[in-house]
């Protein structure tokens, strides 16, 4: 079956630690994207990537890095930088547009949780 | 004011209630509107996609877009208990070329039996 593996589905970071969040989708899908969603919250687009070595910053980059280096795979990396980093990340995928495509709606992980230690 | 709004509810009823859940929006260029379901500690799960304004049936979900309004709707018809979740409504268009989705906060859906 296709779909979006997100792992752990539950992290935990000491203070000053850097941790990677995985994303691996099988969707043969151009376009990646990370979210963050707080309680009460909507999501709130961190990084996207549309295409293998290139990634853009979204809303709320600060304190977070991702890398692209294949198709199927977006991991993200929760730096020391990002002093509030509890919450719940999403991990979604998307055939990107110019592709012959309209806007196309995007397919979502089952998320990790990450708390403070 | 936010782009998109969405009453984070939570919204009671009783099984077999017909359900009306709505996000209003500001941004004009939005075209493209989507309704998703999440279930608490799981991603969102798509379950209507629409282009432009009318309606749109699959099973018991039917979404309605009304451009001129700025008001989206999702109608779940004979509520199931299993239907209790957060649902999300999302929009994107070609406004600044972006098509990247803006997402409502989600309204909170308990259905009792």
């Amino acid at each position: 079956d296709g779909g979006i593996t997100q792992s752990p589905k539950y992290l935990f970071r000491k203070e000053g630690q850097n941790v990677t969040l995985s994303c691996e989708q099988n969707l043969n899908h151009d376009a990646m994207y990370w979210y963050r969603q707080d309680p009460g919250q909507g999501l709130r687009l961190i990084y996207y990537s549309q295409i293998v070595n290139d990634f853009q910053k979204g809303d709320i980059a600060e304190g977070y890095s991702v890398s692209r280096e294949k198709k199927e795979s977006f991991p993200l990396t929760v730096t020391s930088a990002q002093k509030n980093p509890t919450a719940f990340y999403l991990c979604a995928s998307s055939i990107a547009p110019g592709q012959g495509y309209s806007n196309q709606p995007q397919h979502f992980g089952d998320g990790t949780r990450l708390s403070i230690l | 004011q936010k782009e998109v709004e969405q009453d984070p509810g939570p919204l009671s009823v009783p099984e077999g209630a017909i359900v009306s859940l709505n996000c209003t929006y500001s941004n004009s260029a939005f075209q493209y509107f989507m309704w998703y379901r999440q279930y608490s500690r799981k991603g969102p799960e798509l379950l209507m996609y629409t282009y432009s304004s009318g309606n749109k049936e699959d099973g018991r979900f039917t979404a309605q877009v009304d451009k001129s309004s700025k008001y989206i709707s999702l109608f779940i018809r004979d509520s199931q208990p299993s239907d209790s979740a957060t649902y999300l409504c999302a929009m994107s268009g070609r406004a600044g070329g972006s098509y990247i989705p803006t997402f409502g906060r989600g309204t909170s859906l308990i259905v009792h039996p």
